[in-house]
């Protein structure tokens, strides 16, 4: 089946440095993919919708500036975290859209935990 | 705006024990709504989802109705297994979706 990847799984980092974080849609071409933070304990709360060939949609509070969102295939959207703070530090998901036929539906990566020292 | 209400746990039930996890809506127009369900160390696995009123929603025994008058979709099973343990996020939308808290679900044999 249809199957998102995510790399790296966990990364920890320095306060001031940037991390990015990849999102595969390993065997079909997602034209939108999503990205998502999840607090502990908490829910999944949208960041941004990644839209390939095009900028980033972002929700409102989230900084684009700090949250940078590239979709450059059709298979691969990163997340890159600038300037990482620890209240940054929080586990990241990404989604991607499939579609083929009639079928239409949104399917998770594994997640990214970071955390920032 | 959009927003789900869910039960918060966490629950803890027996194995074979009924399952009611309650999840309310508030949205404009007429999303779909999903369950879905986290696994320890795993990602998000779409559980299941109903796309207009009335649609009943089933996987793996467990069902969920999309009401519109009361404006909910529970989740429920009839007999829960020590493998259900999990979270569990009730959410609506198309693709910018909104989740629920999510609600943590341990099953004891």
């Amino acid at each position: 089946g249809a199957v998102v990847s995510q790399h790296p799984s966990r990364v920890i980092c320095k306060s001031g440095t940037s991390v990015k974080i990849e999102c595969r849609s390993l065997d079909f071409q997602a034209t939108t993919m999503f990205w998502y933070r999840q607090f502990p304990k908490q829910s999944l709360m949208l960041m941004a919708t990644s839209n390939e060939g095009s900028k980033a949609t972002y929700e409102q509070g989230v900084e684009k500036d700090k949250f940078l969102i590239n979709h450059a295939s059709l298979t691969l959207s990163t997340l890159t975290v600038t300037s990482a703070h620890p209240e940054d530090s929080s586990f990241y998901i990404c989604s991607a859209r499939f579609e083929r036929g009639e079928i239409e539906t949104q399917y998770f990566g594994p997640g990214t935990r970071l955390l920032v020292l | 705006g959009n927003s789900v209400t869910q039960m918060e746990g966490p629950v803890t039930l027996s194995e074979e024990a009924f399952l009611t996890i309650n999840c309310t809506y508030t949205a404009t127009g007429y999303p779909s709504l999903f369950w879905y369900v986290q696994y320890p160390g795993e990602g998000l696995q779409l559980l299941l989802k109903a796309t207009k009123a009335d649609d009943k929603g089933s996987n793996k025994g467990f069902e969920a109705t999309y009401r519109k008058e009361t404006t909910s979709f529970h989740l429920e099973k009839g007999s829960v297994q020590v493998s259900d343990s999990a979270v569990y996020f009730c959410a609506l939308g198309i693709w910018d979706m909104r989740f629920g808290a999510g609600t943590r679900l341990t099953v004891k044999p």
